[in-house]
C-alpha cells in the first residue's frame, strides 16, 4: 500500500516569513499533485508535477518534485494571511492501478 | 459549464438506512472518483471508474456501492449506512488519469445516526 506522509501536519508562521511543507511518499511514482482546502470547501488544484525534477510556481507558491528521493516540497516565499488553508499533496500509484493517494494534509495558518 | 456537482449537500441518515449519493460532470471527463475525507486522514479513494461501465474499488470500498452507466454519471450507493460512514463525500473526475489533476464538486456531508 502506498504511503503518502505530509509534515508538519499543522503550520502557523507570520506574514513575510518562508516555509517549507514536505510530502514523501512510500513507493515509486513520477506524478504527483497538490492541492488547497479553505474550511468547508472543495478542493482546488495547485500543481501538478510530472517528472523529476519538476518545479512549478504560481504566486508565492512554488512546488518541487524529486522522484529519486520520494520526496515533493511545497515552498511559501512571504506568506500573506490570503494562504492560510490546509495543503494537501498526493500521488499517482500507477503500479496499483488507477488510484491516487493523499497525504493527511497541512493546515496552515499565516498570521498578520 | 457547471463542472463536478453533487447532491445532496448534506444528508442525515439512520443507521441500516440506505441511499445514494449523486455526483454529475459535464466535461466529457473519463476518469471519476469517490472519495471520503474524515478528520487527520486526508482524503481516501472509495471507488473509481475509468469509463462508461468500468468501475473499481479504491482503498476504502467497504459498505459502498457504485455504476457507471454514462460518462457524465457516476452514483455512489451505502447499501446499509453505519455511524463509521459519517464524512464528507467528494467526487471527482479528470479528462484521463494521465497528467491530469482531478477536478472535485463541492462535496457531501453525511451524518449516520
Amino acid at each position: 500500500e502506498l504511503k503518502v506522509e505530509q509534515n508538519p501536519l499543522f503550520l502557523s508562521m507570520q506574514e513575510g516569513k518562508n516555509y517549507t511543507i514536505y510530502c514523501n511518499y512510500s513507493t515509486t511514482s513520477d506524478r504527483l499533485y497538490w492541492y488547497r482546502q479553505d474550511p468547508g470547501k472543495s478542493l482546488e488544484s495547485l500543481f501538478v508535477l510530472l517528472s523529476n525534477g519538476a518545479v512549478k510556481q504560481e504566486g508565492r507558491l512554488m512546488a518541487s518534485l524529486d522522484t529519486k528521493a520520494r520526496l515533493s516540497t511545497l515552498h511559501i516565499t512571504a506568506a500573506v494571511h490570503d494562504l492560510s488553508a490546509t495543503y494537501f499533496c498526493a500521488v499517482d500509484g500507477r503500479k496499483t492501478g488507477n488510484q491516487f493517494y493523499f497525504g493527511t494534509g497541512t493546515s496552515l495558518t499565516v498570521i498578520p | 459549464n457547471a463542472g463536478v456537482t453533487q447532491t445532496p449537500k448534506f444528508q442525515v441518515l439512520k443507521t441500516g438506512q440506505s441511499m445514494t449519493l449523486q455526483c454529475a460532470q459535464d466535461m466529457n471527463h473519463e476518469y471519476m472518483s469517490w472519495y471520503r475525507q474524515d478528520p487527520g486522514m486526508g482524503l481516501r479513494l472509495i471507488h473509481y471508474s475509468v469509463g462508461a461501465g468500468i468501475t473499481d474499488q479504491g482503498e476504502v470500498p467497504n459498505g459502498y456501492n457504485v455504476s457507471r452507466s454514462t460518462t457524465e454519471d457516476f452514483p455512489l450507493r451505502l447499501l446499509s449506512a453505519a455511524p463509521s460512514q459519517t464524512s464528507v463525500y467528494f467526487c471527482a473526475s479528470s479528462y484521463s488519469r494521465q497528467q491530469e489533476t482531478q477536478y472535485f464538486g463541492p462535496g457531501t456531508r453525511l451524518l449516520v445516526l
